[in-house]
């Protein structure tokens, strides 16, 4: 069966501080992967997806970036960290058969 | 931008009850699905209705889908307090990769 790994499950960085989240997939092969941030009490944005190894698509211009260096391993990072990248960040891949999306258990990232 | 909006924000009911939820949508699509999210935790696919599909089921869900409206409706039958989360309609928007969650409707289930 498939699984999906997303740590750390909190985090908590200063001001400019690099960043780096990473995400894995077991079980499936050329996932299609994302990645969303949520405010609290908000709904999702999407942040970056992929449908193939070194294939990423940004939706919102800002200082994350996101990569693809295996097929099932997913990576958001940040050289430097605003207050305002503060949020709940989660990860998803998707069932192409479907069309359904399956989360990790997201990531809680205070920048103080 | 958001591609739902779900209405009402926020829902509070008594066990045994039954909530509906609504969705509105902009653009045309080839299914809606129905997410679950209980607090802090990541979400729950619960169920998507293709676009020639006008009513789903699944246990005690209920989704309809109205494309000549834009709207889609989440009914949860004799709720019961584990119900309580927060639930998301999401859509395609643009290519078939990208999905767009809704705003979200917070339900509490009371005892």
């Amino acid at each position: 069966s498939q699984t999906i790994h997303q740590w750390p499950a909190t985090l908590v960085q200063p001001v400019g501080s690099p960043l780096s989240l990473e995400c894995t997939v077991e079980g499936t092969s050329n996932p299609n992967l994302y990645w969303y941030r949520q405010a609290a009490g908000r709904g999702l944005q999407l942040l970056f997806y992929s449908v193939g190894i070194g294939q990423i698509s940004s939706e919102v211009p800002q200082n994350l970036s996101a990569s693809r260096p295996q097929d099932r391993q997913f990576i958001l990072s940040s050289k430097k960290l605003l207050l305002s990248d503060s949020g709940f960040y989660l990860c998803a891949w998707k069932d192409t058969a479907g069309g359904k999306l399956f989360f990790g258990s997201g990531t809680q990232l205070s920048v103080l | 931008s958001q591609q739902g909006e779900e209405d009402p924000q926020a829902l509070s009911i008594q066990e045994g009850e039954n909530a509906t939820m609504n969705c509105s949508y902009k653009t045309s699509i080839n299914n809606l699905q129905w997410y679950r999210q209980n607090s802090g935790r990541g979400l729950v696919h619960l169920i998507l209705i293709r676009s020639n599909e006008r009513e789903k089921h699944s246990g005690r869900l209920r989704v309809t889908l109205d494309t000549s409206k834009k709207s889609s409706s989440l009914l949860i039958t004799a709720s019961r307090a584990a119900d309580t989360a927060s639930y998301f309609c999401a859509t395609y928007t643009g290519t078939a990769s990208k999905l767009t969650f809704g705003t979200g409707t917070r339900l509490q289930v009371t005892l």
